[in-house]
């Protein structure tokens, strides 16, 4: 099975920062990998696919980019609506995976 | 507006069985590939099993390989996880997610989830 890390595990950040999240995957996954976001409480939403395609509806502060083994996702400026957990995955073979995500807490 | 609608989660005992049900609405649910994800509380997320848009493709977890079966009518907009022979650690919020159209060629990402049904085993 493809394995997923992510980091950093947790985060603090204020407002309007800027902030990155790396998500590594044991082997080539091509850009088969995608970005949720997941609120307390809620189910995740999809923010981006195919490792930079930007869901209809999110934000453009959001971007993804990468491909192969290493990715990103980038928040170009930190709203408070965005502090939740981040999980990235991948579906390029079975059994699809995910990153054990990153929490994003207010400083 | 996409929906997907959980239901069949309830408190049983380590070995017994439970059937949970996905209902779909707004979208062409016989197009697409429709998948299981669980989610233990303060965890991450787990994919469970998949199965293609005609059924006739199932895939599986291998935490869940051999007691769980998912299956789909696609007449009534419905999707279906049998657990069998449960376990303490399979304990979890199940969501239902709607993946990519047939034909896409590939196997996500999951872009509709619904709200989950919580599944516990315990004596």
């Amino acid at each position: 099975a493809i394995q997923l890390t992510q980091s950093p595990s947790s985060l603090s950040a204020s407002v309007g920062d800027r902030v990155t999240i790396t998500c590594r995957a044991s082997q080539g996954i091509s850009s088969a990998l995608a970005w949720y976001q997941q609120k307390p409480g809620k189910a995740p939403k999809l923010l981006i696919q195919d490792a930079s395609r930007l869901e209809s509806g999110v934000p453009s502060r959001f971007s993804g980019s990468g491909s192969g083994t290493d990715f990103t996702l980038t928040i170009s400026s930190l709203q408070p609506e965005d502090f939740a957990t981040y999980y990235c995955q991948q579906f390029t073979s079975y059994p699809l995976t995910f990153g054990p995500g990153t929490k994003v807490h207010i400083k | 507006e996409v929906q997907l609608v959980e239901s069949g989660g309830v408190v049983v005992q380590p070995g017994g069985s439970l059937r949970l049900s996905c209902s779909a609405s707004g979208f062409t649910f016989d197009d697409y590939t429709i998948h299981w994800v669980r989610q233990a509380s303060g965890k991450g997320l787990e994919w469970v099993s998949l199965i293609s848009w005609d059924g006739d493709s199932t895939y599986y977890a291998d935490s869940v390989k051999g007691r769980f079966t998912i299956s789909r009518d696609n007449s009534k907009n419905s999707l279906f996880l049998q657990m069998n022979s449960l376990r303490t650690e399979d304990t979890a919020l199940y969501y239902c997610a709607k993946g990519p159209l047939y034909g896409s060629g590939s196997y996500g990402p999951f872009d509709y989830w619904g709200q989950g049904t919580l599944v516990t085993v315990s004596s």
